[in-house]
């Protein structure tokens, strides 16, 4: 049973135009929520967090969103950049220092 | 690059056998976690170790199981292998204390293990 659910397999965005990575989650006790990155043959790269006393927090090109209420999350990517073509992962925790569910990914492709 | 460092990078083993995988963790991290990562699918939690005590486990099997030294260093062990471990195995370290300077889990490049 899937807690944390990225329902698009791929995304394709023109460079320099706005990336829109969409999570949801079922379990409402998740009280912490991240985004990392991944590239063939590395592991997850940390990208950003929030907690869930916020419904949103930025930190440069990458913006993540929290709606509570519908048990959802996106990340903003803006703009896109050719580096930015990898997979994405959301995923939650109960608190910062419980184990991480992560979502089954979202492959990215920032077009030329 | 994150500091935390696997090995072997690659493996291959048979069904039935037995194998240890090693993780370090960055400098001044005390807190590992194994995830698996099948092929599609995202990181799965397997267990959790702080302070050399496992601190958390996830829908594993016994035939999984750890070990985390003084230096914080971690093991991952799996005993007689089946086709369906085949993954990758990822570990994660991270700063977990009182002191409120908990850090992100940090990631190594993982260890392609494949079963035949």
């Amino acid at each position: 049973d899937q807690q944390v659910k990225q329902n698009s397999p791929s995304l394709s965005v023109q460079e320099g135009r706005i990336s829109i990575l969409n999570c949801d989650y079922t379990n409402s006790m998740f009280d912490y929520f991240l985004w990392y990155k991944k590239y063939p043959a590395e592991g997850p790269t940390f990208l950003i967090s929030i907690s869930s006393i916020k419904d949103k927090n930025e930190d440069g090109r990458f913006t993540v969103f929290l709606n509570k209420s519908a048990k959802h999350l996106s990340l903003h990517i803006v703009p896109s950049q050719p580096g930015d073509s990898a997979v994405y992962f959301c995923a939650a925790s109960l608190n910062r220092d419980d184990k991480i569910i992560f979502g089954k990914g979202t492959r990215l492709h920032i077009l030329p | 690059e994150t500091g935390v460092t696997q090995s072997p990078t690659h493996l291959i083993k048979t069904r039935g056998q037995q194998v240890t995988l090693r993780c370090s963790s960055q400098s001044g991290h005390n807190t590992v976690s194994w995830y698996q990562q099948a092929l599609g699918q995202g990181p799965q939690f397997i267990f959790q170790y702080y302070r050399e005590e496992e601190n958390g486990r996830g829908n594993f099997p016994p035939r999984f199981s750890g070990l985390q030294f003084p230096n914080y260093s971690s093991e991952l062990n799996v005993n007689a292998l089946e086709l369906d471990d085949s993954a990758l195995y990822l570990c994660a370290s991270s700063l977990e204390g009182n002191s409120g300077s908990n850090t992100e889990a940090f990631f190594g490049q993982g260890t392609r293990l494949t079963v035949v």
